[in-house]
């Protein structure tokens, strides 16, 4: 079974700064997918970004990048510019290309942006 | 032009009842999921269907039932209302066989249980 660990309960940035949020998985699979959602206070679920595993390349979405280590089974969210729209609760979650489609998610950390 | 939806989004009823929540998607997809979002905001899979048919039936207590009635649609069952099902329930859809596996959420469905 897999497992996802997202270790920061709760993290601050200040606007316009940078903030890095940690998750950690496991698997033994060999072929999956990894996201990060965003859900603000509206509860709706947003994808922010998306990373193949058999791709090396860091996925990027505008301000926001992954540091992708599959070796280490670890994937980062880096928000760059942050700003007040970014405060959230966000989600790391996993999914195996193998037959069930189920999202694996992590707990959730907490991001407060401060003016 | 909604892409998943789910009715009602607030739903406030007693213990024993017996409730219903909708949902619909417009995006063509062939799977469609319920989660289950806890006070602590952990998610977790319920339940799974492709193309109507059940794939996935987490451990969840069998007064919940799941109906697809068409591969649009997945609406949630549930007897005999407990406390412990206060939650909010998200709706997600995805696509079979796509290069991404992205899964698109509901608005979610907050329900108390009093």
């Amino acid at each position: 079974a897999q497992t996802v660990t997202q270790s920061q309960p709760e993290m601050s940035v200040q606007e316009a700064e940078t903030v890095t949020l940690s998750c950690t998985y496991d698997t033994s699979e060999s072929d999956y997918y990894l996201f990060w959602y965003k859900q603000p206070p509206s509860r709706q679920m947003i994808l922010v970004i998306r990373q193949e595993a058999y791709k090396q390349q860091n996925a990027t979405e505008n301000r926001f990048s992954v540091n992708f280590q599959k070796a280490a089974k670890s994937f980062s969210l880096k928000i760059s510019d942050s700003q007040l729209g970014d405060a959230a609760m966000y989600f790391c979650a996993f999914i195996s290309s193998g037959s069930a489609r189920q999202l694996t998610f992590g707990s959730g950390t907490q991001l407060t942006v401060l003016p | 032009d909604t892409a998943v939806s789910q009715t009602p989004k607030y739903l406030v009823t007693q213990m024993g009842n017996d409730k219903s929540i909708k949902c619909e998607q417009n995006l063509g997809h062939d799977t469609m999921y319920w989660y289950k979002q806890d006070s602590k905001k952990f998610l977790k899979i319920m339940f799974s269907y492709n193309n109507k048919e059940l794939i996935i039936n987490e451990t969840v207590p069998n007064r919940f039932s799941p109906k697809s009635p068409d591969k649009a649609h997945l609406n949630l069952h549930i007897n005999s209302l407990e406390l412990g099902d206060s939650a909010v329930y998200f709706c997600a859809s995805s696509q079979e066989d796509t290069s991404g596996y992205e899964q698109y959420f509901g608005p979610g469905t907050r329900l108390t249980v009093t």
